[in-house]
């Protein structure tokens, strides 16, 4: 069975630009999460997805936003880049039913703004 | 409020040796769900364990125990007989089962290295 897929691997861009992640969830999966993990900022949790649905956000400002679509697979937008955006972008699924579910994660995008 | 403190920034251990990574929660809410994951460098979070509030059994997978204890908020994490590929950054992490917010609150990680 195929695990949470991320694309792309890599990416540079610069302050002001704009940036799409994307996502695939393990099939089966409703639900979709995004995580940053920025350097020496740990592993925060920026956005939840389920049945195309936002279901929750954490701290982070409105220009980083995001959308399901009807397979399930996800994307993230981040727009005005600023240099502390550069980070390791991770997207997770779940099965959802009460809560609590196991979390499945994907490699992860490096993203670099210069 | 909700919080995971892992106190151990960075451990060295020598091949076969056994190590323990603590891991302390807070939490108000009776409903909650604790998790290992494994971060090897390549950066992908490996799944490990879960484990909900109300099962405080001891759990053994091969060389990994996790020791699961309420009354000291703790849910601490064993490798035995360590081996190099266990190097790795491991995190707990902690969510909430009634009032589902689908976040899970990491710890700041404790970074292990297994030396040969």
């Amino acid at each position: 069975e195929a695990g949470v897929t991320q694309s792309p691997t890599h990416l540079i861009k610069t302050r002001g630009q704009q940036v799409t992640l994307r996502c695939s969830p393990i099939s089966g999966h409703t639900s979709v999460y995004w995580y940053q993990q920025a350097l020496g900022l740990g592993l925060q949790f920026l956005l939840w997805y389920d049945e195309g649905e936002e279901r929750n956000r954490g701290n982070f400002p409105p220009r980083f936003s995001g959308r399901q679509f009807p397979n399930y697979s996800s994307e993230l937008n981040v727009n005005a880049l600023e240099l502390e955006d550069s980070a390791l972008y991770l997207c997770a699924s779940s099965l959802y039913k009460v809560g609590g579910e196991t979390q499945y994660f994907g490699p992860g995008t490096r993203l670099l703004v210069l | 409020a909700q919080k995971v403190t892992q106190a151990q920034t960075e451990i060295s251990v020598v091949e076969k040796e056994d190590v323990t990574l603590d891991c302390v929660y807070e939490t108000r809410d009776t409903t909650y769900y604790l998790f290992w994951y494994k971060q090897p460098p390549s950066g992908e979070l490996v799944f490990l364990i879960r484990r909900n509030s109300f099962d405080e059994q001891n759990e053994i997978s091969g060389r990994y125990s996790w020791n699961f204890q309420k009354s000291t908020s703790s849910f601490n994490f064993t490798i035995t007989a360590s081996q190099v590929v266990d190097s790795a950054v491991y995190f707990c992490a902690l969510t909430l089962g009634s009032s589902n917010t689908g976040k899970l609150i990491f710890g700041q990680g404790t970074t292990l290295q297994v030396k040969p």
